[in-house]
């Protein structure tokens, strides 16, 4: 089962280049999320999506845009990448529960030189 | 307004030991907690969860955590450390809107022969 994938997995980008994060998840789950993972910080909430249409801001959404494609893809954007955005970033998905567990992919590692 | 407490960003304990991760909440109104774990280049997954059904919680691998109204915590705790322990636990809570959880900082557990 491939749960939640997440592509690419380790990007290099100069300061102010832009990219996109994909995602995808195969559980048939409403709620989607990014998160960003940095060290002594736990794990900051960027955007979410409570269902196919939607997306609401969480703590951390400046200088992010994201695009909730269908059901099954949540896509988050750096339009112009700046250091602070270093991170390893985290899609997860879940039913829209406050119990829900959250299943996470694996990370992408962004670097912003 | 919600938040989360790890006492201590790293833990090292003995195979065979008790382990003993600390976790405190503020929350304004009955929470859901939760403690994920994290293994190397990896997501995160779901150890176990407070729901409010029953203030002693088992998870996987051996691990349970009981909630203390009285003291705002969730102490996670396994009798006797493993080897494949090793790894990044954290404490997460939500005030019940769905999947956004507050996570803590994380701590990271080390475990030697």
């Amino acid at each position: 089962n491939a749960g939640v994938t997440q592509t690419p997995k380790f990007q290099v980008l100069k300061t102010g280049q832009s990219m996109t994060l994909q995602c995808a998840q195969d559980m048939n789950h409403n709620s989607m999320y990014w998160y960003r993972q940095d060290p002594g910080m736990g794990l900051r909430l960027i955007y979410y999506s409570a269902s196919e249409g939607t997306t609401d801001k969480g703590e951390v959404p400046n200088g992010y845009n994201v695009s909730r494609l269908n059901k099954r893809e949540f896509s988050l954007r750096l339009e112009s990448a700046a250091p602070s955005q270093t991170s390893v970033y985290f899609c997860a998905s879940s039913e829209t529960s406050p119990t829900g567990e959250l299943f996470f992919g694996e990370g992408s590692r962004l670097t912003v030189l | 307004a919600q938040s989360v407490t790890q006492l201590g960003s790293h833990v090292s304990v003995s195979e065979g030991a008790l382990v003993l991760l600390r976790c405190n909440y503020s929350s304004s109104v009955p929470p859901y907690l939760f403690w994920y774990v994290q293994y190397p280049n990896q997501g995160l997954q779901l150890l176990l969860k407070y729901t409010s059904a029953a203030t002693l919680v088992k998870g996987i691998n051996g691990f349970e955590a009981e909630f203390k109204k009285s003291e705002t915590s969730f102490h996670l705790t396994k009798p006797s450390a493993h080897m494949s322990d090793a790894a990044e636990y954290f404490c997460a809570v939500t005030s019940g809107s769905w999947g956004k959880l507050q996570f803590g900082a994380g701590t990271q557990v080390v475990v030697t022969p």
